[in-house]
């Protein structure tokens, strides 16, 4: 069974929009840690939002922010105000309390349209 | 601060050919990882090091070896290239303290292979 699922392989957005990016998790852990990357077409990886399982609010970095529902293993991102700029792979991944390593979603391809 | 260092950045290579991807970082990371992600995919783990001279496997190791006789260097060896491991591969590394879990991966740029 797949620990980290992302159900939307690709979407198109309106630039200016806000976007949800969807992911749920799978884990017996009570200590887990949540990531976001973003790849844009360059290739690069580029870390964007990190969220505890222990974290009490939705963690938030300029403008992505982490919708978390730790009942229902969600961890959705959302870019508010999206740009061309946003147009890029996004991955989600965890990292299990007793593990040494991330594990990586497949990946949801977002397209900003002018 | 230079964070992890991939070379080559390209690379074509011939069936039954052989190289050693670099990778090296200088944060004093004590985990370091290969993943290969290809074409419209996400990323699989290839091997892992949790220190200097311990190594892991990963999701998919065949064809594929690693040492781990410093800190800051991770190489990865293909041995007998095959059209299969044509692949974008990223060298990772991570912070492991006592309390590791936000601690997430800095990776390196990446390699493109081709195996022709």
């Amino acid at each position: 069974a797949q620990k980290i699922t992302q159900t939307q392989p690709g979407m198109f957005v309106q630039e200016k929009e806000a976007v949800t990016l969807d992911c749920t998790y799978d884990t017996s852990d009570q200590s887990y840690g949540l990531f976001w990357y973003k790849q844009p077409s360059s290739g690069e990886m580029i870390f964007l939002i990190y969220q505890g399982s222990y974290d009490e609010q939705n963690a938030t970095e300029g403008r992505y922010s982490l919708n978390f529902q730790k009942a229902r293993k969600s961890a959705n991102l959302v870019i508010s105000a999206s740009q061309l700029g946003d147009s890029a792979m996004y991955f989600c991944a965890m990292r299990e309390g007793r593990d040494d390593k991330i594990i990586f979603g497949k990946g949801t391809r977002l397209h900003i349209l002018p | 601060n230079a964070g992890v260092t991939q070379t080559p950045k390209f690379r074509i290579l011939k069936i039954g050919q052989s190289m050693t991807l670099q990778c090296t970082q200088d944060m004093n990371h004590n985990y370091m990882y290969w993943y290969r992600q290809d074409p419209g995919m996400g990323l699989k783990l290839i091997y892992y090091s949790v220190g200097a001279g311990i190594t892991d496997k990963g999701e998919v190791p065949n064809g594929y070896n690693v040492s781990r006789s410093t800190t800051e260097d991770f190489p990865l060896r293909l041995e007998l290239a095959a059209p299969s491991q044509t692949s974008v591969y990223f060298c990772a590394s991570s912070y492991h303290p006592t309390d590791p879990l936000k601690y997430g991966y800095t990776f390196g740029s990446g390699t493109r292979l081709t195996v022709v």
